[in-house]
């Protein structure tokens, strides 16, 4: 149990282009998601919490007309990064807020989104 | 403020060794959790193992455990017998309060070698 899908895996665009990422829980409801980006040998930094039905919170510096968060349902968020350019080019993992795991905070994770942009 | 601190850029291990991985965390909650990932050249984060702040016993999971030093705190990660496989990057996080995020360490790359 517990699936985080993400789709597309790898996409390649051109520079002007926006580029849409799906996140889903496939065997559970999660009421709330995380964005997250990883530069190369770098830690995972995240960008915004994405609650069901509401906003989404973005961290500090994270341009939220940028990246676009929809939580539509209980079990998909989409990241849209609008108008994607070369420094957009970076991998984007997503995870499910697991709150019934009895571990404090688990999140499971997608397996990521290699974004390039050309 | 949560912070997670990872002093180990880099590390070599012989196969069939056991490794020591290090991991200091700051954080005024007293209720927090402590997990580590395993992160491969795929990129998908792996949950190796978790450590509650109120659990008793140091957690462990096949040939992974966590030493856990409240007092200190510390989460080291320990590999014992380590295999070819286990070459990757290695994450401490922590997760606290009610905000529900994991704050992520700059992590360790681990080699294991022949």
């Amino acid at each position: 149990g517990a699936v985080v899908s993400q789709h597309p895996s790898r996409v390649i665009c051109k520079s002007g282009t926006s580029v849409k990422i799906e996140c889903r829980s496939l065997d559970f409801q999660a009421t709330t998601m995380f964005w997250y980006r990883q530069f190369p040998k770098k830690s995972l930094m995240l960008m915004a919490t994405s609650n069901e039905g509401s906003k989404a919170t973005y961290e500090q510096g994270v341009e939220k007309d940028k990246f676009l968060i929809n939580h539509a349902s209980l079990t998909l968020s989409t990241l849209t990064v609008t108008s994607a350019h070369p420094e957009d080019s970076s991998f984007y993992i997503c995870s499910a807020g697991a709150w019934a795991s009895g571990r404090y905070n688990e999140q499971f994770f997608g397996p990521g989104t290699r974004l390039t942009v050309l | 403020a949560q912070k997670i601190t990872q002093t180990q850029p880099g590390m070599f291990v012989q196969e069939k060794e056991a490794v020591t991985l290090d991991c200091t965390y700051d954080t005024s909650d007293p209720s927090y959790g402590l997990f580590w990932y395993k992160q491969p050249s795929s990129g998908e984060m792996i949950f190796l193992i978790y450590q509650g702040s109120y659990d008793q016993q140091n957690a462990t999971e096949g040939r992974y455990s966590l030493n856990f030093q409240k007092a200190r705190k510390s989460a080291n990660l320990v590999i014992s017998a380590s295999q070819l496989g286990d070459s990757a990057m290695y994450f401490c996080a922590m997760g606290t309060g009610t905000a529900s995020k994991l704050t992520f360490g700059t992590g360790t790359r681990l080699q294991v070698t022949l």
